[in-house]
C-alpha cells in the first residue's frame, strides 16, 4: 500500500540553522507528492510539491526534489527563522485525491 | 476573503449527543474533503464530495454521515459521539475529481471534544 514515513521529531535548530526534513514514501505508480506546514492552532498551507520524478519543489527558501531512485523527498532550507516554527507534513497522492500523510515532524526555532 | 472555512471553531460535547461541523468554501473547486487529525497530529481522510457525489468514503463508522447540498459546501455530522471521536476535524478543497497532483486547501479545523 501507500505510505510516508517522516523523521521523528521535535526538531530545535538555532536561527540561520540548515534544516532537513527526512521523508520517504512508498507507492505504485508515480504519485504527486507535497509538504505542507501547520502552525499553531491553524489548518494546513501547502508549502510546495512536486508531481513527477526529478522535480524540484520550492517555495519561501524551503526546496525538496522528488527523488524516485530513492524514493524520497527530502524537506531543506539554508537559514531558518523563528518564524518557521510549526509542524511539517510529507504527503503523497497517488490514488486520485486521496493525500496520505507522514505522522508530521515538529519544528522549534530559538532565537 | 476566507477560502476555506469551517463552523464551529471549537466544539465541546457529551459523550451520546449528536453534533454537526460545517465547510464552505470559495475557490470554486468542485471536489471537498474530511480529514480527521488525532491527538497525536496524524492525519487520516474520511470522505471525499465531487460535485455533491460522494467518491471516496475510508473505513468510518456509519455514526459519522457527510453530506454536501451543493459542490460549495460538505457538512459533516456525527451521532452518538463518543470520547474517541474527540480531533480536529480539517476540511479540504481541490480541483478536479480524483486528481493526484492538484493540491488540497485546508480549512482551520474544527476541535472536537467529546466528555
Amino acid at each position: 500500500g501507500n505510505s510516508v514515513t517522516q523523521m521523528e521529531g521535535p526538531v530545535t535548530l538555532s536561527e540561520e540553522a540548515f534544516l532537513t526534513i527526512n521523508c520517504t514514501y512508498t507507492a505504485t505508480g508515480y504519485p504527486s507528492l507535497f509538504w505542507y506546514v501547520q502552525y499553531p492552532g491553524e489548518g494546513l498551507q501547502l508549502l510546495l510539491k512536486a508531481t513527477k520524478a526529478d522535480d524540484k519543489g520550492s517555495n519561501k527558501g524551503f526546496e525538496a526534489t522528488y527523488r524516485k531512485e530513492t524514493t524520497s523527498f527530502h524537506l531543506e532550507k539554508g537559514s531558518v527563522q523563528v518564524s518557521d516554527s510549526a509542524v511539517y507534513f510529507c504527503a503523497l497522492n497517488n490514488q486520485g485525491g486521496k493525500l496520505i500523510f507522514g505522522q508530521g515532524t515538529e519544528l522549534s526555532v530559538k532565537p | 476573503d476566507t477560502a476555506v472555512s469551517q463552523t464551529p471553531k471549537y466544539l465541546v460535547t457529551q459523550m451520546g449527543n449528536d453534533k454537526s461541523i460545517k465547510c464552505e468554501q470559495n475557490l470554486g473547486h468542485d471536489t471537498m474533503y474530511w480529514y480527521k487529525q488525532d491527538s497525536k497530529k496524524f492525519l487520516k481522510i474520511m470522505f471525499s464530495y465531487n460535485n455533491k457525489e460522494l467518491i471516496i468514503n475510508e473505513t468510518v463508522p456509519n455514526r459519522f454521515s457527510p453530506k454536501s447540498p451543493d459542490k460549495a459546501h460538505l457538512n459533516l455530522h456525527i451521532n452518538s459521539l463518543e470520547l474517541g471521536d474527540s480531533a480536529v476535524y480539517f476540511c479540504a478543497s481541490s480541483q478536479g475529481r480524483l486528481s493526484s497532483s492538484y493540491e488540497q486547501y485546508f480549512g482551520p479545523g474544527t476541535r472536537l471534544t467529546v466528555t
